[in-house]
C-alpha cells in the first residue's frame, strides 16, 4: 500500500518559471490538501478538496493553483515561480470529511526557487 | 485566530530517560488535536488523534493527553530509545474552519542520545 505519493522529491526552478507538484493517494481518500513547510512558519494550509471536482482556499493561497479531477490526485501548480516559494511542500490526505480522521501525508516536495 | 505553540524547541535527553513534550493552543473550540512524528527529509507520521471528548489516548510508549479548558496536551515518551530522536509536531483541528484543516505548531526536535 503506497499510500500518499508525491513528485520530484526534489527540483530547482529560476523565477518565473511554472512547474506542476504531484500528489497520488490508493486509499480512496476523499479529502487532500497540501501544506507547505517553512523555518519559524510551521505548516500552512494552501488549498484543500474535499472531493472530485470540488477544491477551496487554505491560508495562504496566492501564488498556486489546484484542481482535483479524480479521487486519486491532486495536483498544485506554481504559475510564476518566486523565491518566496522555496519551501518544502506537503500532500496530505484523510478519509471522508469525518471530523475525526486521522490526516496522512506525503514525504515531500523539496522546491527551490533561484 | 488559532495559535499552537510547542515548548521545548529543541530536547536532549539520555536513552532510558522519560520525557514530556508540550503542546498549548489558544482556543478551545477543537474537533481534536493530533500528534505526528517527522523524521529528517520525510513527511509527517501520525502518532496519536484525541478527540476533544477524551481526556488521553495511549500507543505502546507513548501517551498524549489533552485538557480542552486550559488549551494544553501533553505527549508522555517512555523509556526513550534512540529511535524515537525526530521532530513532534502536534496539531489541532479548529471548529471555526472547514474541511479539515489542521493548525501546526513548530515542534519539538528531541534527540535521545545512546
Amino acid at each position: 500500500n503506497a499510500g500518499v505519493t508525491q513528485t520530484p522529491k526534489f527540483q530547482v526552478l529560476k523565477t518565473g518559471q511554472s512547474m506542476t507538484l504531484q500528489c497520488a493517494q490508493d486509499m480512496n481518500h476523499e479529502y487532500m490538501s497540501w501544506y507547505r513547510q517553512d523555518p519559524g512558519m510551521g505548516l500552512r494550509l494552501i488549498h484543500y478538496s474535499v472531493g472530485a471536482g470540488i477544491t477551496d482556499q487554505g491560508e495562504v493561497p496566492n501564488g498556486y493553483n489546484v484542481s482535483r479531477s479524480t479521487t486519486e490526485d491532486f495536483p498544485l501548480r506554481l504559475l510564476s515561480a518566486a523565491p518566496s516559494q522555496t519551501s518544502v511542500y506537503f500532500c496530505a490526505s484523510s478519509r471522508g470529511q469525518g471530523i475525526n480522521q486521522p490526516q496522512h501525508f506525503g514525504d515531500g516536495t523539496r522546491l527551490s526557487i533561484l | 485566530k488559532q495559535e499552537v505553540t510547542q515548548i521545548p524547541a529543541a530536547l536532549s535527553v539520555p536513552e532510558g530517560e522519560n520525557l514530556v513534550l508540550n503542546c498549548s493552543f489558544t482556543d478551545s473550540a477543537i474537533y481534536n488535536l493530533q500528534w505526528f512524528r517527522q523524521d529528517p527529509g520525510k513527511g509527517l507520521t501520525s502518532l496519536l488523534l484525541i478527540q476533544s471528548s477524551q481526556r488521553e489516548q495511549t500507543s505502546g510508549r507513548l501517551n498524549a493527553s489533552l485538557d480542552k479548558s486550559s488549551g494544553r496536551s501533553t505527549l508522555y515518551i517512555a523509556a526513550s530509545q534512540p529511535g524515537d530522536s525526530a521532530t513532534y509536531l502536534c496539531a489541532v483541528r479548529p471548529k471555526e474552519t472547514s474541511g479539515s484543516r489542521l493548525t501546526f505548531g513548530e515542534g519539538t526536535q528531541l534527540t535521545v542520545n545512546p
